[in-house]
């Protein structure tokens, strides 16, 4: 079975400008949920989809937004960069169910893309 | 809040030599636990996983137990090798919005080892 692919891989951004990055799920799960790591944060929780819909949020200010579509694949924008938002965001897929019925918590992680912003 | 600590790092270790890198974790309720390890360049591999009190998960050489009563879910491997150079991440999934899809990481913890 595939992994979880983001495209693009690495991406230079000049200030004030937005950006939009995006991740496959691994074939039949249905739940993405979005990261951003930097060097001074750590691995931070951005928002999670399932069915189209925003099921969880973290603390990011509105620039961040996303969306999924109805085959799973999911989108996040950021607008407006600004230099802090250099960083490496990682898509992450999950069943949302797993094989006995519950909820199935574990998480596969795609490569990440590079965001560097100028 | 839901929250994991891992033990300051890095760690350095000559090939062969045990490994333990410590985590706690405060949560609401008692979910899976995992360990991610992350290599140069890459996103996060899900190293292994706990579903509940007591239980251990293992995965190429690496242990760790799900220890309710101290909180904590310690990674151990017994002899280290120069392949496992990476950072390893302790995650947690929490409660909130509509879902169990947030996880919350320890601050990660360098490994190094030495041949």
């Amino acid at each position: 079975k595939a992994g979880v692919t983001q495209t693009p891989r690495y991406l230079i951004k000049t200030r004030g400008q937005q950006v939009t990055l995006s991740c496959s799920p691994i074939s039949g799960h249905r739940s993405v949920s979005w990261y951003q790591q930097t060097p001074g944060q750590g691995l931070q929780f951005l928002f999670e989809y399932f069915s189209e819909t925003q099921r969880n949020k973290g603390n990011f200010p509105g620039r961040f937004s996303g969306r999924q579509f109805s085959n799973s694949r999911s989108e996040m924008n950021v607008s407006t960069l600004e230099l802090g938002d250099s960083a490496l965001y990682l898509c992450a897929s999950r069943a949302f169910r797993g094989s006995y019925g519950g909820t199935a918590y574990e998480q596969y992680f795609g490569p990440g893309t590079r965001l560097t912003v100028t | 809040g839901d929250s994991v600590t891992q033990m300051e790092g890095p760690v350095t270790l000559s090939e062969e030599a045990f490994l333990t890198i410590n985590c706690t974790y405060t949560a609401t309720g008692y979910p899976s636990l995992f360990w991610y390890v992350q290599y140069p360049g890459e996103g996060l591999q899900l190293l292994l996983k706990a579903t509940k009190a007591d239980d251990k998960g293992s995965n190429k050489g690496f242990e760790a137990t799900y220890r309710k009563e101290t909180t904590s879910f310690h990674l151990e491997k017994g002899s280290v090798q120069v392949s496992d150079s990476a950072v390893y991440f302790c995650a947690c999934p929490n409660a909130g919005g509509t879902s169990y899809g947030k996880l919350t990481f320890g601050q990660g913890t360098i490994l190094t080892v030495h041949p």
